[in-house]
């Protein structure tokens, strides 16, 4: 059972422009959820992170917002740069710390 | 602080055959995850140490696999009479549980194992 899901495999955004990348869950105990961005041949790279508690969470360029009622969490990106062309992961934290992952979205923002 | 790093990046050998990995996480970190990769997966919980002891293994983790951590410090995975089925990057992660930000798991660059 895919306890998170990220249903668009890939994204093009313009450089400049607004990247939103979804993810939804089903289990309502994860009560921690983070985001990785991945270059080929590279291990995912820690981006920003949102406890349960709170509905948004914002650094600089990146802006978590998390809807406990839909289970649904969204990343936004603003303004996008090619340097953000990556798969994104979203991963949720359960029992014991592990956590679970979602399939990715490759993220392309062209000039 | 040269965040985590793992050995070798690439693996190659042949049906049958035992691997042995190894992870060194970042020095102050208590917590370390092993995670497994494979095409167009996200990463797939392993199994996992705080300090030395091992606390939880995934039913993905067969009788075929082991890991240690000695000391607490660094860890090794071991596959034996490896099968093409366990070609994956195996991905090492750490964590610290205390302090500002206990979640938060950093990633190696992972060893991309191919059996064949």
């Amino acid at each position: 059972d895919q306890q998170v899901k990220q249903n668009s495999p890939s994204l093009s955004v313009q450089e400049g422009r607004i990247s939103i990348l979804n993810c939804d869950y089903t289990n309502s105990m994860f009560d921690y959820f983070l985001w990785y961005k991945k270059y080929p041949a590279e291990g995912p790279t820690f981006l920003i992170s949102i406890s349960s508690i709170k509905d948004k969470n914002e650094d600089g360029r990146f802006t978590v917002f998390l809807n406990k009622s839909a289970k649904h969490l969204s990343l936004h990106i603003v303004p996008s740069q090619p340097g953000d062309s990556a798969v994104y992961f979203c991963a949720a934290r359960g029992t014991a710390s592990k956590l679970t992952f979602g399939t990715g979205t490759r993220l392309q923002v062209t000039l | 602080d040269t965040g985590v790093s793992q050995n070798p990046r690439h693996k190659i050998t042949k049906r049958g055959q035992n691997v042995t990995f190894r992870c060194d996480p970042i020095s102050e970190h208590n917590r370390l995850y092993w995670y497994r990769q494979t095409l167009g997966q996200g990463p797939e919980f392993l199994t996992y140490f705080q300090n030395e002891a091992q606390l939880e293994k995934s039913r993905l983790l067969s009788d075929r696999f082991s890991a240690e951590r000695p000391k607490g410090s660094f860890s090794t995975l071991e596959i034996q009479r490896t099968e093409q089925g366990d070609s994956a990057m195996y991905l090492c992660a750490s964590s610290q549980e205390q302090g500002e930000f206990p979640y938060e798991q950093y990633f190696g660059p992972g060893t991309r194992l191919t059996v064949t």
